[in-house]
């Protein structure tokens, strides 16, 4: 299957720590990358690879893997960081999977 | 700055026809390929296709072949989507993206193209 689910919305309070994940049996061969779209606007990538971080995207984001699921984590959220997340993945016939995505909302 | 510059937002009757542009500036057009990317009102992202910038073969996602039509003009370095018959539920935003130079991901996006379709 190429499906990747995603829980549909978690929460966190201003300033802790809250995981994001994005479960599928492709992410056992491929590594996972994360997309930030805030309201109206277009997806912004905020983590690739293995845990690789564009340039301008903060530390406090990161990624990691384990078996069927990837992770991002925002460590110390900021009220800007209020957005929809979406997963992804490109297989070797270099077809994109985007995730069902989580609305993270900042308390 | 690497940049794509999509075309302004379009309100079509059904049975039209609508082509999106993206204009891409700041990067050497043909070196990275675009993907297109549907998001329907209040829906997630849903991956259409992409097209090699070198060659100007698509490749087209399941349930976007027939309608869907990517095309380039190198000239201007620019990449279209053209959908024909619309239907109301093309309504959505269509957004272009720079593939990185990973292979495996967008680094740049447009802006999006607000198509509307509605008699």
């Amino acid at each position: 299957s190429s499906e990747l689910t995603q829980d549909p919305a978690v929460s966190v309070a201003l300033g802790q720590t809250v995981r994001i994940t994005c479960q599928g049996d492709n992410l056992r061969s491929y590594y996972a990358s994360w997309y930030r779209q805030r309201p109206g606007q277009a997806p912004v990538l905020v983590i690739y690879g293995k845990n690789n971080r564009p340039s301008g995207i903060p530390d406090r984001f990161s990624g990691s893997s384990s078996g069927d699921k990837a992770s991002l984590t925002i460590t110390g959220a900021q009220a800007e960081d209020e957005a929809d997340y979406y997963c992804n993945f490109r297989d070797s016939s270099r077809n994109h999977v985007f995730g069902t995505g989580t609305k993270v909302t900042v308390l | 700055q690497v940049q794509l510059v999509q075309s302004e937002s379009e309100l079509k009757k059904p049975g039209a026809s609508v082509k999106v542009s993206c204009k891409a500036s700041g990067y050497i057009f043909s070196s990275y390929a675009i993907n297109w990317v549907r998001q329907a009102p209040g829906q997630g992202l849903e991956w259409m296709g992409w097209i090699n910038t070198k060659t100007g073969n698509p490749t087209y996602d399941q349930g976007f072949t027939g309608r869907f039509v990517f095309s380039l003009d190198t000239s201007v370095s620019t990449a279209y989507l053209q959908i024909s018959s619309l239907k109301a539920e093309d309504t959505a935003v269509y957004y272009c993206a720079k593939l990185g130079n990973d292979g495996l991901t967008d680094d740049c996006w447009g802006q999006g193209t607000q198509v509307t379709v509605s008699s």
